[in-house]
């Protein structure tokens, strides 16, 4: 199985700043990286797809890099409904993979 | 818009066969790009993938669940279902429902339903 990990394990951030998430594959996975952000009692919401996409109606403020083994997720301004926890995932083999998930709260 | 809504037993025995079905509405499911999957969340911590399904039958699983799961899917309702078996309190999670996008650009669980809590305890 490929291995995600995520860093850091949580963040605490204010309105405004700029932040970003990396994800670390245990082998190279090309650019087949997924993004998602769950909400606390919500299901995950697709951001990011093949690294770098943006999922239509997702705010242009998210934003993804990175091939291979190393992944970032930048928020540009971080906004009130950001406050959330954000998986990575694999979609290069099987199992489909996720990270343990980075948890962004409110400074 | 789609919707996908979990259905079944909330509290379980161990040993017993965990039993949930995913009920799709609002959009196509009969979609060759299109597979269905189950995953879940046990309490507090992150997400597994289960397994997926095609609306042909095609399936492919977690290996580390596959000896005690099947997914199995009834295009005539627009539902499939997950069964796994022997149950243990390892096994209590959010389980998800989530419609998996696989074209030539992405491969993505795009739609997902709100969850259910499965608890196992004797």
């Amino acid at each position: 199985d490929i291995q995600m990990t995520q860093s850091p394990s949580s963040l605490s951030a204010s309105v405004g700043d700029r932040v970003t998430i990396t994800c670390r594959a245990s082998q190279s996975i090309s650019s087949y990286l997924n993004w998602y952000q769950q909400k606390p009692g919500k299901a995950p919401n697709l951001l990011i797809y093949v690294a770098s996409s943006l999922q239509s109606g997702v705010s242009s403020r998210f934003s993804g890099s990175g091939s291979g083994t190393d992944f970032t997720l930048t928020i540009s301004s971080l906004q009130p409904e950001d406050f959330a926890t954000y998986y990575c995932q694999e979609s290069y083999s099987t199992p489909r993979t996720f990270g343990q998930g980075t948890k962004v709260e409110i400074k | 818009q789609l919707q996908l809504q979990e259905s079944g037993p909330g509290l379980m025995k161990p040993s017993e066969t965990l039993s949930l079905i995913c009920s799709v509405s609002g959009g196509s499911f009969n979609s060759h790009n299109h597979y269905w999957g189950w995953i879940r969340q046990p309490p507090g911590k992150g997400l597994e993938w289960i397994g997926s399904i095609s609306s042909s039958g095609d399936t492919y699983y977690n290996p580390s669940l596959k000896i005690r799961v099947r997914i199995s899917v009834d295009t005539s309702k627009n539902q499939f279902s997950l069964n796994l078996n022997s149950v243990t309190a390892a096994d209590t999670a959010l389980y998800y429902c989530a419609r998996q996008t696989i074209d030539s650009s992405r491969d993505v669980f795009d739609a997902w339903g709100q969850g259910m809590v499965v608890t196992v305890s004797s």
